[in-house]
Formats: C-alpha cells, structure tokens, sequence
C-alpha cells in the first residue's frame, strides 16, 4: 500500500515563527501537492510539484513556500506563521499527470497562537 | 459562481437507507469527476472515479455523471455505519494538474 507519512499530527506554533510542514512517500510518486483543509471552505491547493525541484502555485500560495529536493520528499514551509494560516494542512501525492488517484497524508493540524 | 457547488450537510440517515450526494459545477471542460471519502482525523481516499456520462457502479456505489446538467452524484445502497463520513467530489479539467474539490457533505447512518 501506497503510504504517505506526515511528521507531525499535531502541531502548536507562534505567530512569526518559521514553520516546516514534511511530507515523505514510499511509491516513487512523481506529483505531490500541499492542501489546506478548513470548516466551510473545504480543500484548497497550496502549491504542487510535478518533479524534483520543480514547483508550480495552487489557488492560494500567499504566505506559503516549498521545497522539493528528493522525489520522495515535499516540504510545506511558513515563513512567517500567521494565526489565519491555522488549518489542517494534507500533503498527497499521484503516480503521474493524469492519474486521478490521489493519496493522502493524515494531515496535520496546526495552531497559531 | 464557485467552480463545484456541494451541499455540506450533516446528512443523518437510518442504516440501511439510499443515500443520495450531489455536486453541481459550472465549467464544461471539466472532464474527470471522482468521489473521495475522508473518515474523521483522516485525510480523503478515492472511492470512485468516471470521465463519462453515464453510471459506473462499484458494490453498493453507483457514481453518475450528467454532463448536460453539470451535474454529478454519488448513491450508497444499503448504507452502512461504516458509511460514515465526509463525501467529497472532485472534478478535473483535461491537461490539468489540479484537482477542484467541493467543500464535502457529512454523512452519519445510525444504526
């Protein structure tokens, strides 16, 4: 089974802090993307990347930034945490453009104070 | 007009029931539409998927697509507690990376 491991649940930061959201999966996937989940608005694209270093912005990218170095390996990070970047963020990742098949993190909630 | 429109619940139905989960959208070159499954403190799973008008059934699930309408739906036939959960479509243009999700409808089946 296609597993995509989040390194926090839980997450508890200060408003300024630079926060690093890791996402690792085991497939060989070549797509990754960065969600955020709230009440009411639903799912929303951060950002996505289609290859190693490559990177392309979702629907709403302000605030945010990422990193791609390692197939396996997509990082979300706040630069600056701001109290309405409170959410749950899900990493997912996809074998190929075209495949509809996403797979999911379990998400991690994070709470700017 | 937002690009899916779904309606968000809470749904509550007796097990055993039909349910019935609904999304409209608004672009017509939107051509994959998939229902995802998302279980408390989990993220989502794919439970159906269909590029087409027309049904496509998966056990107790039939996903169905009106293209005319713009319109998508999702039955559960002799729903299960097990059922419980957030229902999501998602809807994808051709040539696109991104996925467009509706905000989800809640489903509870008491038992």
């Amino acid at each position: 089974d296609v597993k995509v491991t989040q390194s926090s649940r839980y997450l508890v930061k200060r408003t300024g802090e630079k926060v690093f959201l890791e996402c690792v999966q085991d497939m060989d996937h070549e797509n990754m993307f960065w969600y955020r989940q709230d009440p009411g608005l639903g799912l929303r694209l951060i950002y996505f990347s289609y290859d190693v270093k490559m990177k392309e912005k979702g629907d709403i990218p302000e605030g945010y930034s990422v990193s791609r170095e390692k197939k396996e390996r997509f990082s979300l990070i706040l630069e600056s945490a701001s109290t309405n970047q409170t959410s749950m963020y899900l990493c997912a990742s996809s074998f190929v453009r075209g495949n509809e098949k996403l797979f999911f993190g379990s998400g991690t909630q994070l709470s700017v104070l | 007009q937002k690009e899916v429109e779904q309606d968000p619940g809470p749904l509550s139905v007796p097990e055993g029931a039909i349910v019935s989960l609904n999304c409209t959208y608004s672009n017509s070159a939107f051509q994959y539409f998939m229902w995802y499954r998302q279980y408390s403190r989990k993220g989502p799973e794919l439970l159906m998927y269909t590029y087409s008008s027309g049904n496509k059934e998966d056990g107790r699930f039939t996903a169905q697509v009106d293209k005319s309408s713009k319109y998508i739906s999702l039955f559960i036939r002799d729903s299960q507690p097990s059922d419980s959960a957030t229902y999501l479509c998602a809807i994808r243009g051709a040539g696109s990376y991104q996925l467009t999700f509706g905000k989800g409808t809640k489903l509870s089946v008491i038992p």
